[in-house]
C-alpha cells in the first residue's frame, strides 16, 4: 500500500519566491495534518483539515502561509512570498477515526536563500 | 507554550545497555501518548503509544511507562542496538482535540557500538 506521498522532497528557492507544496494522504483516511519540523519546536502543527474542511490553523505562522485541500487525495501547502526563517522541513500526515496514530510522509526539506 | 516538553536533546548509550527517553506534559487533558522514531530524510514512524488508564504498555524491547500525577512519560529500550539511533519524538492527544496531535521537540539517541 502506498503510504503518503509528498511532493517535492527538496526545493531551493529564492526569498520572496511563492512555494507549493503538496500532499496525497493514504486512501481512505479523512483527516489531513500540516507539520513543520524546526530544531527548536520539534514537529509543529500548522493547520489540520477532516473531510477536506480546515479545522485548526490555529499554528499557521502568518498570512503569507495558506492550505487547501480541494479533495480527498489532494493537499497543498502555499507559501507566498518565501523567507529565509521558512526553511525547514514540512510534513504531511494523514489518518482516520480507525486509528490513535498518525501516518506521516517523507517531508520536503525547503531551503530559501 | 510548550505543552509536551523533551528536555534532553541528545542522548548517547552505549550497544546493549537501556536507554531512557523521557517525556513531560502540562495539560491534564492529555489522555493518549505516543513515541515516534525518525531516521534522517525519512518521516516520522509510530513506535509505541499508552492510554492515560494505564501506567505500563510493553512491545517487545520497547516499554512506555506513564506517570500521570507527574505528568511523565518514558520511552525504555532494551537492549539498545544500533538501528536504535533514531530522533524520537513523543505526542500527546487531548479527549477534545480529536485526532490532533502534539509533538516534543525530540530527543536524538545515539548507540554506541
Amino acid at each position: 500500500d502506498a503510504g503518503v506521498i509528498q511532493s517535492p522532497r527538496h526545493e531551493v528557492t529564492e526569498m520572496g519566491q511563492e512555494v507549493t507544496l503538496r500532499c496525497k494522504p493514504i486512501s481512505g483516511h479523512d483527516y489531513l495534518f500540516w507539520y513543520r519540523q524546526t530544531m527548536m519546536r520539534g514537529l509543529e502543527l500548522l493547520i489540520y483539515f477532516n473531510n477536506n474542511v480546515p479545522i485548526d490553523d490555529s499554528g499557521m505562522p502568518e498570512d503569507r502561509f495558506s492550505a487547501k485541500m480541494p479533495n480527498a487525495s489532494f493537499s497543498t501547502l502555499k507559501i507566498q512570498p518565501s523567507e529565509p526563517r521558512d526553511s525547514a522541513v514540512y510534513f504531511c500526515a494523514s489518518t482516520s477515526g480507525a486509528y490513535n496514530e498518525q501516518f506521516f510522509g517523507p517531508g520536503t526539506r525547503l531551503t530559501v536563500l | 507554550d510548550q505543552q509536551v516538553k523533551q528536555n534532553s536533546p541528545s542522548l548517547s548509550v552505549q550497544e546493549g545497555r537501556i536507554s531512557i527517553l523521557n517525556c513531560d506534559y502540562t495539560n491534564s487533558m492529555f489522555d493518549y501518548f505516543l513515541w515516534y522514531k525518525k531516521y534522517p530524510a525519512e518521516g516520522p514512524t509510530f513506535l509505541i503509544s499508552i492510554s492515560s488508564i494505564k501506567d505500563k504498555n510493553e512491545d517487545g524491547r520497547f516499554t512506555v511507562f506513564l506517570n500521570k500525577s507527574a505528568k511523565h512519560l518514558s520511552l525504555h529500550i532494551v537492549p539498545s542496538q544500533p538501528g536504535d539511533s533514531a530522533v524520537y519524538f513523543c505526542a500527546a492527544r487531548s479527549i477534545q482535540g480529536a485526532q490532533k496531535l502534539v509533538f516534543g521537540q525530540g530527543t536524538r539517541l545515539t548507540i554506541n557500538p
